[in-house]
């Protein structure tokens, strides 16, 4: 019955590692997108798909790489983490004009 | 830049009172929605409550209610007859529209403690 969910919802690592996050949505909504949350609680979009296509693209690093093999996925890869990539990453998924509805996000710990 | 204030980093509030919290944005728009999103401790991000830009009339959800201000950009949300389960990170938040996708730009949020 979740609407939006992502896996894991832990991720311990150490930098250099290469990790992913999976999200999938079953609202039948278009758009998908990822958020990150930093230490203070400060929300930042990343990336936003629609129907597979990139739409929104903020400044990321490109060792981040969003890959959407259909509308009710779209997953995060991370190559070489760093120390400052530890983070909670919340994947949501919205009608154009509705609410973004979120899932429960995954913190993100590397070591 | 388009931002999303929110000046109140804390605020408290007994049960059954009444609390509102602020919120300021900036846009050049005249085509976007303003929400505002929970964030309890388990960190799930609960819709709360949203206004179109393009509607006069306050939004309102059960003890929840805002008060919208175009003019001064001005978005404030007020919960009614507080519980203990209203403690949480509020976040007052923005959206764009590029098309296809929603551009949401979130305040730094507050966060409410609620008191016996």
């Amino acid at each position: 019955d979740t609407a939006v969910s992502q896996t894991p919802k832990y991720l311990v690592t150490q930098m250099g590692n290469d990790k992913s996050i999976k999200c999938e949505q079953n609202l039948g909504h278009d758009t998908m997108y990822w958020y990150k949350q930093d230490s203070k609680k400060f929300l930042k979009i990343m990336f936003s798909y629609n129907n597979k296509e990139l739409i929104i693209n903020e400044t990321v690093p490109n060792r981040f790489s969003p890959k959407s093999p259909d509308k009710a996925h779209l997953n995060l890869h991370i190559n070489s983490l760093e120390l400052g990539d530890s983070a909670v990453y919340f994947c949501a998924s919205s009608l154009l004009r509705g609410p973004l509805h979120f899932g429960n996000g995954t913190r993100l710990t590397v070591t | 830049a388009q931002t999303v204030t929110q000046s109140q980093p804390e605020m408290s509030v007994q049960e059954a009172e009444t609390v509102t919290l602020s919120c300021t944005y900036d846009t050049s728009e005249s085509d976007y929605y303003l929400f505002w999103y929970k964030q309890p401790p388990s960190r799930q991000m609960i819709l709360v409550i949203r206004q179109e830009a393009y509607k006069q009339q306050n939004a309102t959800e059960n003890r929840f209610s805002v008060n919208f201000q175009k003019a001064a950009k001005s978005f404030s949300l007020k919960i009614s007859d507080s519980q203990l389960g209203d403690a949480a990170m509020y976040f007052c938040a923005r959206s764009l529209y590029t098309g296809t996708a929603s551009k949401l730009t979130f305040g730094t949020g507050t966060r409410l403690q609620v008191t016996l």
